[in-house]
């Protein structure tokens, strides 16, 4: 059980928008540290997607997005394409287990 | 464009050492304010953070992992190392190495290398 909580999966239709959630806490992302996400194409090596819960890496398209508030951070995808099936991460830092963190990951099919 | 490549046995004996060696290229080791690490993932899991090192030779390891790990830098080859001493099979895993870049003190990673599978079997 991963201290940052993702859906395990979650799925939609191309062309729709999807969200993805990572849960957190008080230590981590309730205690103001920034989320970075990540895209793991099936077979590939992850790629940063969002850093600094907002920001988008040169490359990405604005079709993905981040945000963050009090304990909880999504990414949300619009205009889904098939090339968006994926896994995603999140990732952050928590002060009680002093290190980085990544989520459990979310797989996304597109219907 | 900076580029990181693993090196190192792909299987290696239960209890004992699991050595592997990033090579980086298109960037020094010792510029910037990046932090050198190491991720791995377990078949078909996630991703797990076990470690890095700080140019400045900091290391921050992963708690449940620290008694077996020690990760180094080799600024004359522009390389840094991961070794996990006393493997179980639970240590079978994909291991990438990664170049962090500090943000607001959560660092995210820029640039992975290819990853690489290591299997503990006798």
């Amino acid at each position: 059980q991963s201290v940052l909580t993702q859906p395990p999966s979650v799925s939609g239709a191309p062309g729709q928008r999807v969200t993805i959630s990572c849960s957190g806490s008080s230590s981590n992302i309730g205690a103001a540290y920034d989320v970075h996400w990540y895209q793991q194409l099936p077979g590939t090596v992850p790629k940063l997607l969002i850093y600094g819960n907002t920001n988008r890496p040169s490359g990405v398209p604005a079709r993905f997005s981040g945000s963050k508030s009090g304990t909880s951070a999504s990414l949300a995808i619009t205009g889904l394409q098939a090339e968006d099936e994926a896994d995603y991460y999140c990732q952050s830092y928590d002060n009680r287990l002093t290190g980085w963190l990544f989520g459990g990951g979310t797989k996304l099919t597109v219907l | 464009q900076v580029q990181l490549l693993e090196s190192g046995p792909g299987l290696v004996k239960p209890s004992q050492t699991l050595s592997l060696t990033c090579t980086v290229s298109g960037g020094s080791i010792t510029s910037g304010d990046y932090y050198w690490s190491w991720i791995r993932q377990l078949r078909g899991k996630g991703l797990e953070w076990i470690g890095y090192m700080y140019d400045s030779g900091s290391t921050f390891y992963k708690p449940s992992l620290k008694s077996r790990i020690t990760i180094s830098l080799d600024t004359s080859k522009n390389q840094f190392s991961l070794k996990l001493s006393s493997v179980t099979a639970a240590d079978t895993a994909v291991y990438y190495c990664a170049r962090a870049r500090n943000w607001n003190d959560v660092p995210y990673l820029d640039y992975w290398g290819q990853g690489t599978l290591v299997t503990v079997s006798s």
